[in-house]
């Protein structure tokens, strides 16, 4: 039963192509997160949706879409690829933006590979 | 000044010793602090959480809070070679946000 998932694992693309990322979490979560990782570890927030409603949206390119069709789902669309794309992207869920625990689940993430 | 920094690694011990890691952070108001683990090639995963002042233990880790200080840090002891990997802090910010620091890679010499 894995919590939260992501496809693809890996996506290797073009340049100036366009690709989405799909993320389903099982946990009953209100929460949803995208976050990329560059090569340097660095883990940086780009989106939180918290019922469908986005409540983050960091300084990210606006080549990168997010769409909640429903809590359980959070997707991440991008066009017109760049080089400076190529990261690990995680898909994290949490039971709600305030949960003092802080705890949130993160997917397997998303390498993304741009030629 | 970065919102959430941590020790620059690598960090070498050898099994069995005690592994120290260190977190500042720049919110004043910050009021939860955590650890994840993040093994090569794999997710994040939260392994110690600490809200007050002073030290939590579970098992062979310690977090230790110093909010005047705006300190966090992370023990191990009897540090084994399954211990190897990135710990991230991070810290929940009075704005409801949370940031992740950049990490410090810990590797554990048998």
């Amino acid at each position: 039963d894995t919590a939260v998932s992501q496809t693809p694992k890996y996506l290797v693309t073009q340049m100036g192509n366009d690709k989405s990322i799909k993320c389903e979490q099982n946990l009953g979560h209100d929460t949803m997160y995208w976050y990329k990782q560059d090569s340097k570890k660095f883990l940086k927030i780009m989106f939180s949706y918290n019922n469908k409603e986005l409540i983050i949206n960091e300084t990210v390119p606006n080549r990168f879409s997010p769409k909640s069709p429903d809590k359980a789902h959070l997707n991440l669309h991008i066009n017109s690829l760049e080089l400076g794309d190529s990261a690990v992207y995680f898909c994290a869920s949490s039971q709600t933006p305030w949960d003092s625990r802080g705890e949130q689940f993160f997917g397997p993430g998303t390498r993304l590979t741009v030629l | 000044q970065k919102e959430v920094e941590q020790n620059s690694g690598p960090l070498s011990v050898p099994e069995g010793a005690i592994a120290s890691l260190n977190c500042t952070y720049s919110d004043r108001g910050s009021q939860s602090f955590f650890w994840y683990r993040q093994y090569s090639g794999k997710s994040p995963e939260l392994i110690m959480f600490i809200y007050s002042n002073g030290d939590k233990e579970d098992g062979r880790f310690t977090a230790q809070l110093n909010k005047a200080s705006q300190y966090v840090s992370l023990l191990i002891r009897d540090s084994q070679p399954s211990d190897s990997a990135t710990y991230l802090c991070a810290v929940k910010t009075s704005y409801d946000k949370v940031i992740f620091g950049p990490g410090t890679s810990l590797s554990v010499i048998p």
